[in-house]
Protein backbone atom coordinates (compact mmCIF):
# COMPACT_ATOMS: atom_id res chain seq x y z
CA UNK A 1 0.00 0.00 0.00
CA UNK A 2 1.28 3.46 -1.11
CA UNK A 3 1.50 6.12 1.94
CA UNK A 4 2.81 9.61 1.60
CA UNK A 5 3.08 10.76 5.16
CA UNK A 6 4.20 14.74 5.84
CA UNK A 7 5.87 16.61 8.80
CA UNK A 8 7.00 19.64 10.27
CA UNK A 9 3.98 22.34 10.00
CA UNK A 10 3.41 24.44 12.40
CA UNK A 11 3.11 28.38 13.40
CA UNK A 12 5.55 30.80 11.95
CA UNK A 13 5.91 34.24 12.37
CA UNK A 14 6.54 36.00 8.88
CA UNK A 15 10.17 35.92 7.63
CA UNK A 16 10.80 33.21 9.52
CA UNK A 17 11.55 29.45 7.73
CA UNK A 18 9.95 25.87 8.16
CA UNK A 19 11.46 22.39 6.78
CA UNK A 20 8.85 20.06 5.76
CA UNK A 21 9.22 16.56 5.34
CA UNK A 22 7.30 13.87 3.08
CA UNK A 23 7.80 10.13 4.21
CA UNK A 24 6.91 7.69 1.37
CA UNK A 25 6.49 3.83 1.13
CA UNK A 26 4.92 1.49 -0.98
CA UNK A 27 6.60 2.01 -4.37
CA UNK A 28 10.04 2.72 -5.55
CA UNK A 29 10.59 6.08 -4.37
CA UNK A 30 13.64 6.79 -6.67
CA UNK A 31 11.66 5.97 -9.60
CA UNK A 32 9.26 9.13 -9.43
CA UNK A 33 9.05 12.59 -9.60
CA UNK A 34 6.83 13.87 -6.81
CA UNK A 35 5.34 17.44 -5.98
CA UNK A 36 4.37 19.94 -3.19
CA UNK A 37 0.89 21.09 -3.68
CA UNK A 38 -0.18 23.83 -1.13
CA UNK A 39 -4.33 24.64 -0.51
CA UNK A 40 -4.94 28.31 1.31
CA UNK A 41 -8.01 27.52 3.60
CA UNK A 42 -11.25 27.76 1.89
CA UNK A 43 -9.67 28.22 -1.65
CA UNK A 44 -8.02 25.82 -4.70
CA UNK A 45 -4.89 23.65 -4.81
CA UNK A 46 -1.75 25.71 -6.14
CA UNK A 47 1.59 23.57 -7.33
CA UNK A 48 4.16 24.65 -5.49
CA UNK A 49 7.41 22.35 -6.37
CA UNK A 50 7.99 19.63 -8.39
CA UNK A 51 11.24 17.22 -8.08
CA UNK A 52 12.46 14.28 -10.54
CA UNK A 53 13.28 11.32 -9.80
CA UNK A 54 17.12 11.56 -9.49
CA UNK A 55 16.44 15.00 -7.99
CA UNK A 56 18.67 16.29 -10.42
CA UNK A 57 15.47 18.47 -11.79
CA UNK A 58 13.63 20.81 -9.82
CA UNK A 59 10.74 23.26 -10.85
CA UNK A 60 9.40 25.91 -8.98
CA UNK A 61 5.77 27.99 -8.86
CA UNK A 62 6.78 32.19 -9.24
CA UNK A 63 4.99 32.33 -6.06
CA UNK A 64 7.80 30.37 -4.28
CA UNK A 65 11.05 30.97 -6.17
CA UNK A 66 13.97 31.77 -4.86
CA UNK A 67 12.71 31.22 -1.32
CA UNK A 68 11.39 27.16 -1.03
CA UNK A 69 13.80 24.77 -1.87
CA UNK A 70 12.71 21.15 -2.72
CA UNK A 71 14.53 17.98 -2.15
CA UNK A 72 14.76 14.31 -2.04
CA UNK A 73 16.95 12.03 0.05
CA UNK A 74 16.30 8.71 -1.90
CA UNK A 75 18.34 6.21 0.30
CA UNK A 76 15.69 7.47 2.98
CA UNK A 77 12.28 7.23 0.72
CA UNK A 78 11.88 11.35 2.21
CA UNK A 79 10.69 14.22 0.41
CA UNK A 80 11.71 17.75 1.47
CA UNK A 81 10.78 21.59 1.23
CA UNK A 82 12.42 24.28 3.24
CA UNK A 83 10.48 27.31 3.25
CA UNK A 84 12.32 30.82 4.49
CA UNK A 85 11.32 33.98 4.38
CA UNK A 86 7.63 33.03 4.84
CA UNK A 87 4.53 35.63 4.31
CA UNK A 88 1.20 35.25 5.48
CA UNK A 89 0.01 34.36 2.02
CA UNK A 90 1.74 30.82 2.29
CA UNK A 91 -0.95 29.90 5.26
CA UNK A 92 -2.08 26.32 3.63
CA UNK A 93 -2.25 22.95 4.35
CA UNK A 94 1.16 21.72 2.08
CA UNK A 95 0.59 18.00 0.41
CA UNK A 96 3.23 15.66 -0.87
CA UNK A 97 2.02 14.45 -4.01
CA UNK A 98 3.45 11.55 -6.91
CA UNK A 99 3.72 13.27 -9.72
CA UNK A 100 1.18 11.29 -11.39
CA UNK A 101 -1.28 12.85 -8.72
CA UNK A 102 -2.56 8.86 -7.84
CA UNK A 103 -1.27 9.11 -4.58
CA UNK A 104 -1.33 12.28 -1.58
CA UNK A 105 -0.33 12.52 1.63
CA UNK A 106 -2.83 13.81 4.32
CA UNK A 107 -1.15 17.32 4.38
CA UNK A 108 0.49 19.55 7.21
CA UNK A 109 -0.70 22.95 8.21
CA UNK A 110 1.52 25.84 7.82
CA UNK A 111 0.29 28.83 9.49
CA UNK A 112 2.26 32.01 8.68
CA UNK A 113 1.20 34.82 11.46
CA UNK A 114 2.71 37.53 13.77
CA UNK B 1 2.32 30.98 -14.87
CA UNK B 2 -1.27 30.99 -15.84
CA UNK B 3 -3.38 28.92 -14.67
CA UNK B 4 -6.38 26.94 -16.04
CA UNK B 5 -9.85 28.06 -15.89
CA UNK B 6 -12.98 26.96 -14.41
CA UNK B 7 -16.52 27.24 -13.77
CA UNK B 8 -16.41 27.86 -9.93
CA UNK B 9 -20.36 26.18 -9.86
CA UNK B 10 -22.25 23.47 -11.50
CA UNK B 11 -25.56 22.36 -10.13
CA UNK B 12 -27.26 19.20 -11.26
CA UNK B 13 -30.16 16.88 -10.65
CA UNK B 14 -29.54 13.60 -8.98
CA UNK B 15 -28.94 10.91 -11.62
CA UNK B 16 -27.90 13.22 -14.35
CA UNK B 17 -25.20 14.10 -16.17
CA UNK B 18 -22.90 16.97 -15.21
CA UNK B 19 -20.24 18.57 -17.69
CA UNK B 20 -17.10 20.13 -16.26
CA UNK B 21 -14.91 22.19 -18.16
CA UNK B 22 -11.18 23.55 -17.87
CA UNK B 23 -9.65 26.08 -19.85
CA UNK B 24 -5.95 26.62 -20.72
CA UNK B 25 -3.63 28.28 -23.14
CA UNK B 26 -3.01 26.79 -26.69
CA UNK B 27 -0.79 23.52 -26.30
CA UNK B 28 -0.88 23.48 -22.34
CA UNK B 29 -3.11 20.03 -22.88
CA UNK B 30 -0.76 18.77 -25.49
CA UNK B 31 -1.16 14.91 -26.53
CA UNK B 32 -2.61 13.82 -23.08
CA UNK B 33 -4.77 16.18 -21.76
CA UNK B 34 -5.73 17.14 -18.21
CA UNK B 35 -5.37 15.02 -15.24
CA UNK B 36 -8.86 15.61 -12.88
CA UNK B 37 -9.00 15.24 -9.36
CA UNK B 38 -11.98 15.20 -6.78
CA UNK B 39 -11.92 16.47 -3.27
CA UNK B 40 -14.56 16.23 -0.81
CA UNK B 41 -13.98 18.47 2.35
CA UNK B 42 -11.01 17.61 4.56
CA UNK B 43 -9.82 15.15 2.23
CA UNK B 44 -6.93 15.29 0.24
CA UNK B 45 -7.49 15.04 -3.49
CA UNK B 46 -8.39 11.80 -5.37
CA UNK B 47 -7.26 11.27 -8.68
CA UNK B 48 -10.19 10.46 -11.29
CA UNK B 49 -8.42 10.46 -14.71
CA UNK B 50 -4.64 11.23 -16.83
CA UNK B 51 -2.93 11.40 -19.80
CA UNK B 52 -5.66 10.65 -22.39
CA UNK B 53 -9.19 9.24 -20.21
CA UNK B 54 -6.79 6.54 -18.52
CA UNK B 55 -8.69 6.25 -15.01
CA UNK B 56 -7.15 4.91 -11.99
CA UNK B 57 -8.14 1.24 -10.34
CA UNK B 58 -11.42 2.02 -8.33
CA UNK B 59 -12.31 5.01 -10.44
CA UNK B 60 -15.92 4.06 -11.61
CA UNK B 61 -16.70 4.25 -15.03
CA UNK B 62 -18.97 6.84 -14.63
CA UNK B 63 -16.43 9.17 -14.74
CA UNK B 64 -14.90 10.08 -17.82
CA UNK B 65 -12.60 12.52 -19.79
CA UNK B 66 -11.72 14.14 -23.11
CA UNK B 67 -10.36 17.53 -24.82
CA UNK B 68 -10.15 19.06 -27.64
CA UNK B 69 -8.13 22.12 -28.42
CA UNK B 70 -7.62 24.31 -25.29
CA UNK B 71 -10.61 22.92 -23.34
CA UNK B 72 -10.37 19.67 -21.46
CA UNK B 73 -13.48 18.20 -20.16
CA UNK B 74 -14.91 15.77 -17.49
CA UNK B 75 -18.38 13.88 -17.74
CA UNK B 76 -19.56 12.54 -14.57
CA UNK B 77 -23.13 10.41 -15.81
CA UNK B 78 -25.73 9.02 -13.11
CA UNK B 79 -25.00 11.46 -10.39
CA UNK B 80 -24.90 9.94 -7.08
CA UNK B 81 -24.83 12.13 -3.66
CA UNK B 82 -21.15 11.00 -3.09
CA UNK B 83 -20.59 13.05 -6.32
CA UNK B 84 -20.91 16.26 -4.73
CA UNK B 85 -17.42 17.29 -4.24
CA UNK B 86 -15.01 19.77 -5.67
CA UNK B 87 -13.24 18.97 -8.87
CA UNK B 88 -9.91 20.20 -10.34
CA UNK B 89 -7.91 19.78 -13.51
CA UNK B 90 -4.17 20.13 -13.90
CA UNK B 91 -2.06 19.76 -16.14
CA UNK B 92 2.09 20.12 -16.94
CA UNK B 93 2.43 23.69 -18.83
CA UNK B 94 5.40 23.13 -20.88
CA UNK B 95 6.19 26.53 -21.89
CA UNK B 96 6.77 27.56 -18.59
CA UNK B 97 8.09 23.89 -16.73
CA UNK B 98 5.06 23.92 -14.37
CA UNK B 99 2.06 22.13 -13.17
CA UNK B 100 -1.19 24.23 -13.18
CA UNK B 101 -4.23 23.51 -11.77
CA UNK B 102 -7.76 25.10 -12.45
CA UNK B 103 -9.58 27.05 -9.69
CA UNK B 104 -11.49 24.38 -9.22
CA UNK B 105 -15.67 23.56 -9.60
CA UNK B 106 -18.13 22.87 -6.81
CA UNK B 107 -20.46 20.03 -8.01
CA UNK B 108 -23.81 20.05 -5.77
CA UNK B 109 -25.87 17.32 -6.31
CA UNK B 110 -29.48 18.52 -6.03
Amino acid sequence: EVQLVESGGGLVQPGGSLRLSCTASGFTFSNYAMSWVRQAPGKGLEWVSGISGGGGSKYYADSVKGRFTMSRDNSKNTLFLQMNSLRVEDTAVYYCAHDSGAYWGQGTLVTVSS
Amino acid sequence: QAGLTQPPSVSKGLRQTATLTCTGNSNVFGDQGAAWLQQHQGHPPKLLSYRNNNRPSGISERFSASWSGNTASLTITGLQPEDEADYYCSAWDSSVSARVFGGGTKLTVL
